[in-house]
């Protein structure tokens, strides 16, 4: 059983290029998220879906774009990079309200 | 700013010993507290969780405790081994807006040595 998958695991751009974290999940889980995690701040909700066709803005959002087409897949978009969006980003997904968040092993990003 | 607050960042014990991880909160619409841990190049996995109606769980050698007036919880590794040695972090959220919407504390990274 996979659980989250997240692709690529290590990724350079540069600053104004944009690219894609994919996340995908094997779970059935309705519920996906996307975290990034830096020194000292814990992980933060940057979006996050309930559903396919469902998706809301978590706690730091800007620069970032997210669409859920299908169950499996959350994809996390950069749409122009910038050196504050250097950081390591976490998928999640979850069965339902209170039921663990499954994470994905990170991508970790950084943009110069 | 962070709605969880965790301390301390880092602490080493040695074998055997308790490391505790403090946390605290201002949001009274929180009702369900998980801990994470993370070990280096993973994803965090959940480690226990409690919700305000219990003031202690535990989960093998983990102890979580919990201070509803106080709004403070924390959680106790209980005979530490070195495989314990990793990040730990705290969250809270509200059963109303519960869907995975954690909020996290910073992380602690515990240390154990042989």
């Amino acid at each position: 059983n996979a659980g989250v998958t997240q692709t690529p695991k290590f990724q350079v751009l540069k600053t104004g290029q944009s690219m894609t974290l994919q996340c995908a999940q094997d779970m059935n889980h309705e519920y996906m998220s996307w975290y990034r995690q830096d020194p000292g701040m814990g992980l933060r909700l940057i979006h996050y879906s309930v559903g396919a066709g469902i998706t809301d803005q978590g706690e730091v959002p800007n620069g970032y774009n997210v669409s859920r087409s299908t169950t499996e897949d959350f994809p996390l978009r950069l749409l122009s990079a910038a050196p504050s969006q250097t950081s390591v980003y976490f998928c999640a997904s979850s069965s339902g309200p209170n039921s663990p968040l499954h994470f994905g092993n990170g991508t970790r990003l950084t943009v110069t | 700013q962070q709605q969880v607050k965790q301390s301390p960042q880092s602490l080493i014990v040695q074998k055997g010993g308790i490391p505790i991880i403090n946390c605290a909160y201002e949001n009274t619409a929180f009702d369900y507290f998980p801990w994470y841990q993370q070990f280096p190049g993973k994803g965090p996995a959940l480690l226990i969780a409690i919700r305000p109606d219990v003031s202690e769980k535990k989960e093998g050698r983990f102890t979580i405790s919990f201070n509803k007036s106080a709004k403070q919880f924390s959680l106790h590794i209980m005979d530490s081994q070195p495989g314990d040695s990793a990040t730990y972090f705290c969250a809270a959220t509200g059963l109303a807006d519960s869907w995975g919407k954690l909020q996290f504390g910073a992380g602690t990274q515990v240390v154990v040595t042989p």
